[in-house]
This record gives structure tokens, sequence and C-alpha cells, in this order.
């Protein structure tokens, strides 16, 4: 069982449209939560952290449930630069590294 | 420019030769990874350096792999005796201590290996 699992998708939505990926992980240990977007043939970046409470950036709204281990992103108002894949990154207590889902790809059409 | 910087950007090579690949980091990041990337799939962990010191290794990266970083400092992944499976993105990333608990790694565009 991977470490990180999510859709791979691809999820297809039009412009304006609400979307929301999902992802599990495994280690209850695991200790910070990101996801991470990545466009076609280029590196992953950061789009922002996740937390219990939930967070929210613009468009973008983040969340944790410990008890489930399970992580989601809300995309509302979808735009065509919206369209890429996001990985779901888990890092565990300790642990020095990151560790990655497949990623889900989202594409947004006109 | 102050990102992390990956050479080559591509390279292709035949089976059993060997590849060298170079990763200079954000000068005041001390902690560097290397991650292997195929289509379809997320970045998978190869190793992890801080400093000069190579503190972990994943069962991913076998006897013909082999990194280092001396002076710890830029960063040199080395594959020899190549077979096709290793096709892939090699991305290179690194982080300031701080950087990892807030998911700051910063990648590098990474290197794009072929084996024909």
């Amino acid at each position: 069982r991977k470490e990180v699992e999510q859709d791979p998708g691809p999820f297809n939505v039009p412009e304006g449209a609400t979307v929301a990926f999902n992802c599990t992980y495994s280690n209850s240990a695991s200790q910070s939560f990101f996801w991470y977007r990545q466009d076609c043939r280029k590196e992953p970046k950061l789009l922002m952290s996740v937390y219990s409470s939930g967070n929210e950036d613009g468009r973008f709204t983040a969340q944790l449930n410990r008890a489930s281990q399970y992580i989601s992103l809300l995309i509302r108002d979808s735009k065509l630069s919206d369209s890429a894949t996001y990985l779901c990154v888990v890092r565990g207590t300790g642990f020095q590294k990151l560790v990655f889902g497949t990623g889900t790809r989202l594409l947004v059409s006109p | 420019d102050t990102g992390v910087s990956q050479d080559p950007r591509h390279k292709i090579t035949k089976r059993g030769q060997n590849v060298t690949f170079r990763c200079d980091p954000i000068s005041e990041h001390n902690r560097l990874y290397w991650y292997r990337q195929t289509l379809g799939q997320g970045p998978e962990f190869l190793t992890y350096f801080q400093n000069e010191a190579q503190l972990e290794k994943s069962r991913l990266l076998s006897d013909r792999f082999s990194a280092e970083r001396p002076k710890g400092s830029f960063s040199t992944l080395e594959i020899q005796r190549t077979e096709q499976g290793d096709s892939a993105m090699y991305l290179c990333a690194s982080s300031s201590p701080s950087g990892i608990l807030s998911g700051g790694y910063t990648f590098g565009s990474g290197t794009r290996l072929t084996v024909v």
C-alpha cells in the first residue's frame, strides 16, 4: 500500500466550477501536510500547507482530518490556469523528507 | 539566479553507459534531496543530505546509484550501467531546517534521462 494515495483523475471541469480532490495517508505519525502543484513537464511547487483547522488561500481551501487520515483540496471558481497536477504530500515525525502522492490531474476547459 | 539549478536538463544515453547529474542548491539551504519521477507518478524519494552527510537512502537506490555532496554544496547523482528502467525525471530539491517544517522544498527543473 502506498503511503499517500490519490485518485489520478483526470478531473475535467468547466471554467467556474468547484472541484474537490482527496487523498489518504497511511502513516498515523505524519505531522505535516501539503498540497503541491505541478504543471506539465515542470517541477512541483508548494501550493499550500494543510492544517486540522482548515485553511484558505483565495479560491483554494485545504482541510485535514487526522482521525480518518484524510486530506482534501477544494478549488472554487476554476480558471483555465488551474489546469495542472495536484500532489498530496506528507511529512512524518522526525522525518526529514516529504512523501508525495501520485497526483491528481485537473483539466479546466472553456 | 537564486533557485536550485540542475544540469543537464536532458540526457539521452545508451543502455550500459554511466551518467552523472549535478545539482546546485540554494546557497543557504543545508538540506538537499534527490527524487525520481516517472510518467503518471509523483516524485519518489531517493536520498537526502544534510550538509555533506548522506543521512538517508531509499531502497529504490540500487547499488548502481551513488550520490555525493562534497563540502556540503553541490551534489552529484551517478547512475552506472544504465538500464531502460532508469528513464525518468531526476529532481533535486533543497530546503533550510525550518523550511522542511513548512513544506518549503524548492525543486530544480530536473534532469530528464532517456536510456535507449
